[in-house]
């Protein structure tokens, strides 16, 4: 059984700075690329980020390139997301999941197969 | 940026009943890459449709995907009472991947 367990959320104070882990069991992990997806409260669900196994393809959105840093450690099963210079906006449940799809070159055609129960990353004074 | 527009907001149907969800995109979706998901409250995500019409593992088959271009449709033919949540669409054929915003399946 596939599983993706996030930690490292908390709160945190603007312009700050916080590391989620994601450690994943039940799977080939080095096998698949990964994702980090979020959710503001009482919203709908915004794409953060996306590595593939090794690392060699990774994407942002566009809002959040250069403020975070994706990821991962194959020999650990875990996969990072470095966030910096946080904001209220990020405020958000953030998930991990591993992807569907394949890489063709640069491009990256991933559906999210397998959902963490994410971590709450709360930015507030 | 390729947007997701889904219709309606709020579904609200019974038990045993029909569901008919429409993502439509602000461009064409190149190759059909669309996909559907269930969220229940306090709960991830879970896939239920990829390649805009195939069914991911252990999904009944009361639900089906359909569509190309920019419409597509997720319909779930007999509604059961697990079934009442909110579904999403999201692309992937560019960069970045979007989502809907969302549609509830209410209970009536």
């Amino acid at each position: 059984e596939v599983q993706l367990v996030e930690s490292g959320g908390g709160i945190i104070r603007p312009g700050g700075s916080l590391r989620l882990s994601c450690a994943a069991s039940g799977f080939t992990f080095d096998a698949y690329g990964m994702s980090w997806v979020r959710q503001a409260p009482g919203k709908g669900l915004e794409w953060v980020s996306d590595i593939d196994w090794n690392g060699g393809n990774i994407d942002y959105a566009v809002s959040l390139k250069g403020r975070f840093t994706i990821s991962r450690d194959n020999a650990k099963n875990s996969l990072y997301l470095q966030m910096r210079s946080l904001r209220a906006e990020d405020t958000a449940l953030y998930y991990c999941a591993r992807v569907g799809g394949y890489c063709s070159g640069s491009r990256c055609l991933y559906y999210f197969d397998s959902w963490g129960r994410g971590t709450l990353v709360t930015v507030s004074s | 940026e390729i947007v997701l527009t889904q219709s309606p907001g709020t579904l609200s149907l019974s038990p045993g009943e029909r569901a008919t969800l429409s993502c439509t995109a602000s461009q064409s979706v190149s190759g059909r890459y669309l996909a559907w998901y269930q969220q229940k409250p306090g709960q991830a995500p879970r896939l239920l449709i990829y390649d805009a019409s195939n069914r991911a593992t252990g999904i009944p088959d009361r639900f089906s995907g359909s569509g190309g271009w920019t419409d597509y449709t997720l319909t779930i033919s007999r509604l059961e009472p697990e079934d009442f949540a909110v579904y999403y669409c999201q692309q992937y054929a560019t960069s970045p991947r979007t989502f809907g915003q969302g549609t509830k399946v209410e209970i009536k």
